[in-house]
């Protein structure tokens, strides 16, 4: 089992709509969790952090976290084209020293 | 700028050359992390380091990797002998404190002939 796996898509959503990307993670003790945009060619740019259960809310970003079921999404309300990346979620694992990335998820938000 | 940097963005080594990646964290951050990052594949940690210490390199090849952080100037990643295995982004980040969050510089581009 990878220890931060995502769907590698790529998720195609309408412009306007709603695109949920998901994320599970093996490590029960990790406790901090981000989410980084990285648009083709550039460095991954960070969008969100989370560290409790529930929901935390920038702009038209949403990350929810559910530590019980090792499982933390990132929403994106009101989707542009230029939303259109890929998403990599990030979980502080093995102790804390090491920051793990999944493979990212390919958002495309079609016209 | 008070982001992140590195230097060069672009680096063309032969085999057999050495390779020296240079990264200054963000003003404040004294926490420094490298990642490499294959074609179409993933971020991999390679090492965390503090000022004139690596914490963790538990992701750096074992052979002809080595990385710094000397007390003054900025962390250097040094790949001798490169290999064209070797081609990849490569990465720094840094971080205010440890578990933060991390801001990533803009990358250098290591091709190797």
């Amino acid at each position: 089992q990878k220890e931060v796996e995502q769907n590698s898509g790529p998720l195609s959503v309408p412009e306007g709509a709603i695109a949920s990307l998901n994320c599970t993670y093996s490590d029960r003790g990790s406790q901090s969790f981000f989410w980084y945009r990285q648009y083709s060619g550039k460095s991954p740019e960070l969008i969100m952090f989370i560290y409790s259960n529930g929901d935390k809310e920038d702009g038209r970003f949403t990350a929810q976290l559910n530590k019980a079921s090792q499982y933390v999404s990132l929403l994106i309300r009101d989707s542009q084209p230029s939303d259109s990346a890929t998403y990599l979620c990030a979980v502080y694992t093995g102790g804390g020293n090491k920051l793990t990335f999944g493979t990212g998820t390919q958002l495309k938000v079609e016209l | 700028n008070a982001g992140v940097m590195q230097n060069p963005r672009h680096l063309v080594r032969r085999r057999g050359q050495e390779a020296r990646l240079r990264c200054s964290p963000m003003k404040g951050h004294s926490h420094v992390y490298w990642y490499r990052q294959l074609p179409e594949e993933g971020l991999k940690f390679m090492v965390y380091l503090q000022k004139e210490n690596i914490i963790d390199e538990s992701g750096m090849p074992k052979e002809r990797f080595s990385a710094e952080f000397p007390k003054e100037g900025p962390s250097i990643l040094r790949i001798q002998q490169v290999v064209r295995g070797d081609s990849a982004a490569y990465f720094c980040a840094s971080s205010l404190a440890a578990y933060n969050e991390q801001f990533f510089g803009p990358g250098t581009r290591l091709t190797v002939l």
